[in-house]
């Protein structure tokens, strides 16, 4: 089975920090992604990676940046914390855009409350 | 990608099956559906997923009607652990367009 692991479940900052959320995936896929989720606003793409050293932005970038020194991992960096990003975050994966058919698998998520 | 529309909500007895209906009336030919579950606190699951034929796995079934503009996941056997927020999902191939676009969703409540 995939196995998509992000560090945390739940974690409390405080507004201005530089905060690190961290994903990793057994599957060697090409494709990783992060998303917030939020009520009413569903789940919202925040930046996505096809390979290593590569990033695209992805619908709401702002306040948010990525890092991916290695295939397996994927780390979204909230700059200077503020409390409109407290949210879920959702990293997943997938197989590369050849076989783009193949789903996303998604982590347990990261409960982010910016005090 | 093309639009669903689900049931905000459904209830299940425990132990019967569980239709659940999506339609996509403006999916495209080349364009999938997918099925994901989200309990709550936890991240969605895959369910399982298809283009034009009827697809089965050990969680479900994904009945697409011939026309493609509707489909229905059917939990069999429905427990109470299955009760989660199912979304529908369209999505193209389009090789730069690889992200999910989660709607609403249905939320099932199975009852004992």
């Amino acid at each position: 089975d995939v196995k998509v692991t992000q560090s945390s479940r739940y974690l409390v900052k405080r507004t201005g920090e530089k905060v690190f959320l961290e994903c990793v995936q057994d599957m060697d896929h090409e494709n990783m992604f992060w998303y917030r989720q939020d009520p009413g606003l569903g789940l919202r793409l925040i930046y996505f990676s096809y390979d290593v050293k590569m990033k695209e932005k992805g619908d709401i970038p702002e306040g948010y940046s990525v890092s991916r020194e290695k295939k397996e991992r994927f780390s979204l960096i909230l700059e200077s914390a503020s409390t409109n990003q407290t949210s879920m975050y959702l990293c997943a994966s997938s197989p590369p855009p050849g076989r783009s058919n193949q789903p996303q698998h998604f982590g347990d998520g990261t409960r982010l409350s910016i005090l | 990608d093309a639009k669903t529309t689900q049931p905000p909500s459904m209830d299940c007895a425990e132990g019967r099956a569980a239709n659940l209906p999506c339609n996509h009336s403006t999916i495209s030919g080349n364009e999938y559906v997918y099925w994901y579950r989200q309990i709550h606190s936890q991240g969605p699951q895959y369910i399982i997923h298809g283009l034009k034929n009827n697809e089965t796995n050990e969680m479900a079934s994904l009945i697409i009607t011939e026309d493609r503009k509707s489909s229905t996941l059917i939990l069999p056997h429905a427990t109470l652990r299955d009760t989660a927020v199912y979304y529908c999902i369209v999505r193209s191939l389009r090789a730069n367009n690889n992200d999910m676009r989660f709607g609403a969703g249905t939320r099932l409540t199975v009852k004992p």
